[in-house]
């Protein structure tokens, strides 16, 4: 079945750790995004990639990293966790004008 | 460039009343409109969404949306509210090529009062 995922759905780590946030789909998708969003808040574009091996910044700046090295795999690194980083993390994926969601990360800094 | 603006960040209405989101939109282009619904601590789902045919769009759940352009809106309605239907619900418009971002809105929270 076609869909997109991410793992872990909630990760509570402490200060200073290295983490990533995974996000794969099937559906063969070129495009895909990572939003960051505050519990009843709006969206904001931290990273995107129109294809393998292309990565921009969004309208948000992060200190996150991503890579693109597969067309089903658009993961997010952070170096070193901060409390001001927690924040619920989506990841979706685009045909040629509808975007397609994940479930989710929701990543909490102590 | 595109933007999206929706007015009233929280809309509460009782079970069974008519449901009235309001969305409108800024675009140097025919617009792609869409929009979603977000429940707690899950992604976005896709609602419905207008693609420069009819101007009146259905949705899952018993949703529609009536893209007019004089007014530049795409407001989202429900002729009777039910429970489940409590959510965050996000708009949303793109631009006319394939490279354009989805540029969301800032969501209004909708409450279902029984």
């Amino acid at each position: 079945e076609a869909d997109i995922y991410q793992t872990p759905r909630y990760l509570v780590i402490g200060t200073g750790k290295k983490i990533t946030l995974e996000c794969s789909q099937t559906m063969g998708h070129d495009k895909m995004y990572w939003y960051q969003q505050d519990p009843g808040m709006e969206l904001h574009l931290i990273h995107y990639s129109y294809g393998v091996n292309s990565t921009e910044k969004g309208d948000l700046s992060s200190e996150s990293t991503v890579s693109r090295i597969r067309t089903e795999h658009f993961p997010l690194t952070l170096e070193s966790a901060r409390p001001s980083h927690t924040s619920q993390y989506l990841c979706a994926s685009s045909n040629e004008r509808e975007q397609f969601f994940g479930p989710g990360t929701r990543l909490t800094v102590l | 460039a595109q933007s999206v603006t929706q007015l009233g960040s929280h809309v509460s209405v009782s079970e069974g009343a008519l449901v009235l989101l309001r969305c409108n939109y800024s675009s140097s282009v025919p617009p792609y409109l869409f929009w979603y619904v977000q429940y707690p601590n899950q992604g976005l789902q896709l609602l419905l969404k207008y693609t420069s045919a009819a101007t009146l769009v259905k949705g899952i759940n018993g949703f529609e949306a009536e893209f007019k352009k004089s007014e530049t809106s795409f407001h989202l309605t429900k002729p009777s509210a039910h429970m489940s239907d409590a959510a965050e619900y996000f708009c949303a418009v793109s631009g006319g090529t394939s490279y354009d971002k989805v540029i969301f809105g800032p969501g209004t929270s909708l409450s279902v009062i029984p």
